[in-house]
């Protein structure tokens, strides 16, 4: 299974911290996918990175992709109040996985004003 | 440009009944994919559909049918409800079937009673 682990379930910041959310997969990629979800609405995605990238930057996201640990980390910087979601990540195959993305439990994060 | 949009938002519908659940994609995009959230879970894959071939299935039972039109429109069929079918259903479009990022409607609220 590709299904991603996201750790911790819950993270609770004061705005202007940072965030960081880690993910754990048991089989190779072809690459690796963040997506958030605000309460109740479609899950909106936010970086791809490719297994043979170590890390992206966009905006106030960095992730980070270890293969060798079969593990990638997401860092929000200065969190504010509108990252309040919960985060998922999606290992992907590629090739014959047709566009099927596995997804954990995420994690809940909440940033107080 | 229009995002993923699906109809209808909320549906409120008795066990042994049917429901017909619509997408349409993003303009251009030909991969339409559907996944269901039970609440506080994260979405589970149940059907790819590109170029009006289905691609790939998750582990739903018959009662889940699906089909995509000649616009790339897709509509997702559930027979025979059982609570359980209660969750938000969301349908992602991509560019093509591989690595694409997926891009997430807002989902149709399904409540079985």
């Amino acid at each position: 299974s590709q299904q991603g682990e996201e750790d911790p379930q819950a993270l609770s910041i004061q705005e202007g911290e940072n965030a960081t959310m880690n993910c754990s997969y048991k089989t190779s990629i072809n690459n690796l996918q963040w997506y958030r979800q605000n309460s109740g609405r479609g899950l909106v995605h936010l970086i791809l990175i490719r297994s043979n990238e170590r890390e992206k930057h966009s905006g106030r996201l960095r992730v980070t992709l270890d293969t060798s640990k079969k593990s990638s980390s997401l860092l929000i910087t200065a969190s504010r109040a509108a990252d309040t979601a919960s985060y998922f990540c999606a290992p992907n195959a590629g090739g014959t996985s047709y566009g099927k993305l596995t997804f954990g439990q995420g994690t809940i994060l909440t940033v107080h004003p | 440009d229009a995002g993923v949009t699906q109809s209808p938002t909320h549906l409120i519908k008795t066990r042994g009944q049917q429901v017909t659940l619509r997408c349409s994609p993003i303009s251009g995009h030909k991969s339409v994919s559907w996944y269901q959230q039970v609440l506080g879970q994260g979405p589970q894959f149940i059907f790819q559909y590109y170029e009006k071939e289905e691609r790939g299935r998750g582990n739903f039972p018959d009662r889940f049918s699906a089909r995509q039109f000649p616009n790339y429109s897709s509509e997702l069929n559930v027979n025979a409800l059982l609570l359980g079918d209660s969750a938000l259903y969301l349908c992602a479009s991509s560019l093509r079937q591989d690595v694409s990022p997926l891009h997430f409607g807002n989902g149709t609220r399904l409540t079985v009673t």
